[in-house]
């Protein structure tokens, strides 16, 4: 089993749809958990930590479920400029490093 | 901008040269981490630098080296490349101790042919 697996999607979504990724992670002492956007060929940008307690940023939220131990993101209203693949990151604990899904793509159409 | 800023952006090898890769980490991260990024999948952790010592290293082999110089820049070094090893690597720089966000470079997307 991977250790932060995703689906790799895509996700086709009509503009103003609401989307939701999950993502699930092997390690149940990860510390630290992250939502990464990444462009075509751009570097990935980091678009959320993410909390026990959930948090949102404007359209955007992610939760964290430690018992089942996987973390959501959930973009509401979607726009054409949410196209982008979507990656979870998880710091396993033990060092700096994280660990990263390999990505969901999202595309966005009119 | 993250302030991570990465040489050279692209960059062709043929199998079995020798590459090195730099990193300038942002203001006040003195921690930098290297990925390697495949087509079609996420990055892969190689290793990381905290005080100019190695931190942690991912499963890559000893061809993949690196450095961190005083001023918490950092390079990769790869050794008798092989076609595998084509791929967009990113430094991530990060404040330790208070595991924070990793903030990546635009990347190096080395081919090798």
């Amino acid at each position: 089993r991977k250790e932060v697996e995703q689906d790799p999607g895509p996700f086709n979504v009509p503009e103003g749809a609401t989307v939701a990724f999950n993502c699930t992670y092997s390690n149940s002492a990860s510390q630290s958990f992250f939502w990464y956007r990444q462009d075509c060929r751009k570097e990935p940008k980091l678009l959320m930590s993410v909390y026990s307690s959930g948090n949102e940023d404007g359209r955007f939220t992610a939760q964290l479920n430690r018992a089942s131990q996987y973390i959501s993101l959930l973009i509401r209203d979607s726009k054409l400029s949410d196209s982008a693949t979507y990656l979870c990151a998880v710091n396993p604990g033990n060092t700096d490093k994280l660990i990263f899904g390999t990505g969901t793509r999202l595309q966005v159409f009119p | 901008e993250t302030g991570v800023t990465q040489s050279p952006t692209h960059l062709i090898k043929t199998r079995g040269q020798q590459v090195t890769l730099r990193c300038s980490s942002q203001s006040g991260h003195n921690t930098v981490s290297w990925y390697q990024q495949a087509l079609g999948q996420g990055p892969q952790f190689i290793f990381q630098y905290y005080r100019e010592e190695e931190n942690g290293r991912g499963n890559f082999p000893p061809r993949f080296s690196g450095l961190q110089f005083p001023n918490y820049s950092s390079e990769l070094n790869v050794n008798a490349l092989e076609l595998d090893d084509s791929a967009l690597y990113l430094c991530a720089s990060s404040r330790p101790q208070e595991y924070t966000e990793a903030f990546f470079g635009q990347g190096t997307r080395l081919t090798v042919v």
